[in-house]
């Protein structure tokens, strides 16, 4: 059974970067039928897709969230990574990581979420 | 940029079929995937239907979805509806770039 599990802060203040953490069990990073993303939602409201990679290093960044986004792969640990910088309030929610199959761009499983909260 | 549109609520009595739409914006719905899940509140999302029609395992045949061109939107029909179907419903599918929308959801009263 695949399973994945988000850490990090639950804190950031503005204007720094938050960075969370996903680790992989059940299943290898390096799968080559898996993208590997984030999502997030802020409170009461919808999903959005904050972007993903591929076992080839390849990413795809949401274009609302491009500039700011990094999302980055160890292979050694299961992991994988998203870093987004220069966070402000509106950057306030529940942070997903989830699986991808390539085929049907569809997210399976998802973690539990990790609700990261800015403020000073 | 494409667009996946989605009434914001709706609502229907037990027992009841309920059908939530999913339009999308340009180009071609049916060109690319889509999916639905569900959310409960204060709970992950679950699938209910991927690839356009399938069902996960788990999943009752209450729930079934389906593609109208016609229209360019995706649909997700629950039949024979129950109380513990209430929650929230998000379509999604990927645009030709590679990049994952997600609908804006649908919340669902079983009243």
């Amino acid at each position: 059974q695949v399973r994945l599990q988000e850490s990090g802060p639950g804190l950031v203040k503005p204007s720094q970067t938050l960075s969370l953490t996903c680790t992989v069990s059940g299943d290898s990073i390096t799968s080559s039928d898996f993208y590997w993303s984030w999502i997030r939602q802020s409170p009461g409201k919808g999903l959005e897709w904050i972007g993903y990679m591929y076992s080839s290093g390849n990413t795809y960044y949401s274009p609302s969230l491009k500039s700011r986004v990094s999302i980055s792969v160890d292979t050694s640990k299961n992991q994988f990574s998203l870093e987004l910088r220069s966070v402000t309030a509106a950057d306030t929610a529940v942070y997903y990581c989830a699986r991808v199959y390539e085929v049907w761009h569809w997210f399976d499983p998802w973690g539990q979420g990790t609700l990261v909260t800015v403020s000073s | 940029n494409f667009m996946l549109t989605q009434p914001h609520s709706v609502s229907e009595s037990p027992g009841k079929t309920v059908t939530i739409s999913c339009t999308g914006s340009s180009g071609s719905i049916a060109s690319n995937y889509v999916q639905w899940y569900q959310q409960r509140p204060g709970s992950v999302p679950i699938t209910v239907i991927y690839e356009d029609i399938q069902r996960p395992s788990g999943v009752p045949d209450r729930f079934s979805g389906s593609i109208d061109s016609s229209s360019n939107s995706a649909s997700l029909t629950i039949s024979g509806l129950k109380t513990e179907d209430e929650a929230d419903y998000y379509c999604q599918s990927f645009d030709n770039n590679n990049h994952v929308i997600f609908g804006g959801g649908t919340k669902l009263t079983v009243l």
